[in-house]
């Protein structure tokens, strides 16, 4: 699996776009970009995937660059139920099932 | 559906005792995966099983550690003994692998503290 790397932590008013980014520079052809966020004392919950084109689901959307060296996850309109670690991984297809989460980005939103 | 059951969701014992624990994975899935998660270490991959067979056990962490999966519908994960070193929250996570997009669901973990 590629490394990927994030902030170790941001902040967002509530009711405005949360726009976390994830570098993922070495990531291969068949590698997708997986998304998961973690709210405190819970398991990780899965938001979001995408291989090359942007996606969008009733959670969030995932902008990908055009040579797939770096993603942005978008939470439109962040509420404080938000609050998590957020964690962006690359993995392929072929091992897509076995996640290797990093450290993560500390999203707080406040009022 | 219920999600990820696991049990218990707290278990204080003391060194040397035997722990298990216990998940039961979303109908219908396939694969299951047992996590560790510790403010050092982070979140980390002990064991998955696909189609109820140990598929990568590479991240168990020593032979204190034990993992079955009797049928779809079970698993266990056990150390004997334990340590305190062993303190940590436990994920179970099941996914359908037949089927992108592959998402794991989590279950709610059991935090396991060691004396």
């Amino acid at each position: 699996d590629a490394k990927t790397t994030q902030p170790t932590s941001m902040d967002c008013a509530e009711g405005r776009a949360a726009n976390l980014p994830c570098n993922h520079s070495t990531i291969s052809g068949n590698e997708y970009v997986y998304w998961y966020r973690q709210i405190h004392s819970q398991g990780p919950q899965y938001i979001i995937h995408g291989l090359k084109n942007n996606e969008t689901n009733e959670m969030a959307s995932l902008i990908i660059t055009e040579d797939r060296k770096s993603s942005t996850l978008i939470l439109p309109h962040a509420t404080l139920r938000d609050t998590a670690v957020y964690y962006c991984i690359a993995t392929s297809t072929g091992t897509a099932s076995k996640l290797t989460f990093g450290t993560g980005t500390r999203l707080q939103v406040t009022l | 559906d219920a999600g990820v059951i696991q049990s218990p969701r707290h278990e204080v014992t003391e060194m040397g005792q035997e722990v298990t624990l216990r998940c039961k994975p979303i109908s219908g899935h396939n694969s299951l995966f047992w996590y560790r998660q510790t403010m050092m270490r982070g979140l980390e991959l002990l064991i998955y099983f696909n189609n109820n067979v140990p598929i990568d056990d590479s991240g168990m962490p020593e032979d204190r550690f034990s993992a079955k999966m009797p049928n779809a519908s079970f698993s266990t994960l056990k150390i004997q003994p334990s340590e305190p070193r062993d303190s940590a929250v436990y994920f179970c996570a099941s996914t359908n692998s037949a089927a992108p997009p592959y998402e794991q669901y989590f279950g709610p973990g059991t935090r396991l503290t060691v004396t």
